[in-house]
């Protein structure tokens, strides 16, 4: 069975610009989180989708969305791009939503903002 | 606010002894808690997870301890091996918001050979 994937690996932007990222989750996954990983801070939790439908949302600012679809795929927005939002994000699928799941991550993309 | 918390950046350990990698939370209604094992490059991967109703998990070499009281928790690998060198994140959640999970900063393991 495929992993969880996502695309593009690497990405270099600059400031204002905006940059889409993509994750595919394990087939038959329904559920996808996005999280942020900066050096000493950890993952930190985005937003979560199931069934197309937003479940949950971290504390980070409206320029962060992200939006999935019927065939369970995900995408995260980032508009106004500043300095801050270079980081490793990190998207992870599971089976099931509000049960007790572990998450499959996918290998991240890394976002340079310059 | 970090909710969970792992206070050794980093952690290094003779092969073949025991590593003790540490993780505090503070939310009371964390109730379901997990580790994950990332090698550079990779995402992080499920190592092993306890819920609140037991206080020690064990899966071979990786044993996952939980105090509720201290709202402290650990993992315990024995005996430590070259391959388990990674960075380790302890992550937990609340019943009511299962795939809301909160992360701790992560603890970079080195097993010396």
């Amino acid at each position: 069975k495929a992993g969880v994937t996502q695309t593009p690996r690497y990405l270099i932007k600059t400031r204002g610009q905006q940059v889409t990222l993509s994750c595919s989750p394990i087939s038959g996954h329904r559920s996808v989180s996005w999280y942020q990983q900066t050096p000493g801070q950890g993952l930190q939790f985005l937003f979560e989708y199931f069934s197309e439908t937003q479940r949950n949302k971290g504390n980070f600012p409206g320029r962060f969305s992200g939006r999935q679809f019927s065939n369970s795929r995900s995408e995260m927005n980032v508009s106004t791009l500043e300095l801050g939002d270079s980081a490793l994000y990190l998207c992870a699928s599971s089976l099931a939503a509000g049960g007790a799941d572990e998450q499959y991550f996918g290998p991240g993309t890394r976002l340079t903002v310059t | 606010d970090q909710q969970v918390k792992q206070n050794s950046p980093s952690l290094s350990v003779q092969e073949g002894r025991i590593s003790i990698l540490n993780c505090d939370y503070t939310n009371s209604m964390f109730d379901y808690f997990l580790w994950y094992k990332k090698y550079p490059a990779e995402g992080p991967t499920f190592l092993i997870s306890i819920s609140s109703i037991k206080d020690k998990n064990e899966d071979g070499r990786f044993t996952v301890f939980l105090n509720k009281s201290a709202k402290h928790l650990s993992l315990h690998i024995v005996p430590s091996q070259p391959g388990d060198s990674a960075v380790y994140f302890c992550a937990a959640s609340a019943s009511y918001n299962f795939n809301k999970f909160y992360f701790g900063s992560g603890t970079k393991l080195n097993v010396k050979p």
